[in-house]
């Protein structure tokens, strides 16, 4: 069954530094997201992507956020300058219609 | 501002027993709700999803319900086992039209565990 691909599964960085989270949707979907789960929170929505646009974000999603798709197959968040509460699991997601998606499983970032 | 609130935050039951859980929602204008199951340190699968036109889905020994009007939903595992032991998670997507739908409002999960 296709699944949702992220990688790494764990980074550890210096505050900061930037970090690229790769993802690799399902290949006929045409909806990206990005989600965090600080430990012991809530699963929070970042950013949705469609038709090589950002849809929606949420207030997390400042301008030290961006995402991109560079490629047609892989979806990238980028953090460029992390602070040690960008500390989280961070999934990526992917569906064919809005709101039914497969998620990743995840990427823990770890910022020291 | 939706918010997701599920209850009980942990339950632990003994193998064979038919189990409840619950989430509430404070906005009924959603597009769908998801029930996803996460275990330790991995993704969340999805379970089951209910569209706002729905009354309930099955899968197996899952059965979720959906009330909109009361912003509830249930999701009732029969004859529970060790291996359903994990963190349920209720999730809604808002129905304010276009690209809103894709924005999940998570509850904080019931953290299950099944004994043998």
């Amino acid at each position: 069954e296709p699944e949702v691909t992220q990688t790494p599964s764990h980074q550890v960085t210096q505050m900061g530094q930037e970090v690229i989270l790769r993802c690799v949707p399902i290949s006929n979907h045409l909806y990206f997201y990005w989600y965090r789960q600080i430990l012991g929170q809530k699963v929070e929505f970042l950013v949705s992507f469609y038709n090589n646009e950002i849809s929606e974000k949420s207030e997390i999603f400042d301008d030290q956020f961006s995402v991109e798709r560079p490629d047609g197959s892989n979806f990238t968040l980028k953090i460029r300058s992390t602070k040690l509460e960008d500390s989280a699991m961070y999934f990526c997601a992917s569906s064919r219609q809005w709101g039914q998606g497969a998620f990743g499983s995840g990427t823990r970032l770890t910022v020291v | 501002k939706q918010e997701v609130t599920q209850i009980p935050a942990a339950l632990s039951v003994p193998e064979g027993e038919n189990l409840v859980l619950n989430c509430s929602f404070t906005d009924s204008a959603i597009y769908n709700l998801q029930w996803f199951r996460q275990d330790p340190g991995k993704g969340l699968t999805s379970l089951l999803l209910i569209q706002s036109s729905q009354r309930e889905q099955t899968s197996g020994r899952l059965n979720a319900s959906l009330d909109k009007s009361s912003g509830r939903s249930t999701l009732y595992i029969a004859a529970s086992q060790p291996g359903d032991s994990a963190t349920y998670l209720c999730a809604v997507a808002p129905n304010a039209g276009g690209t809103s739908y894709g924005k999940l409002t998570f509850g904080q999960g019931t953290i299950l565990t099944v004994h043998p």
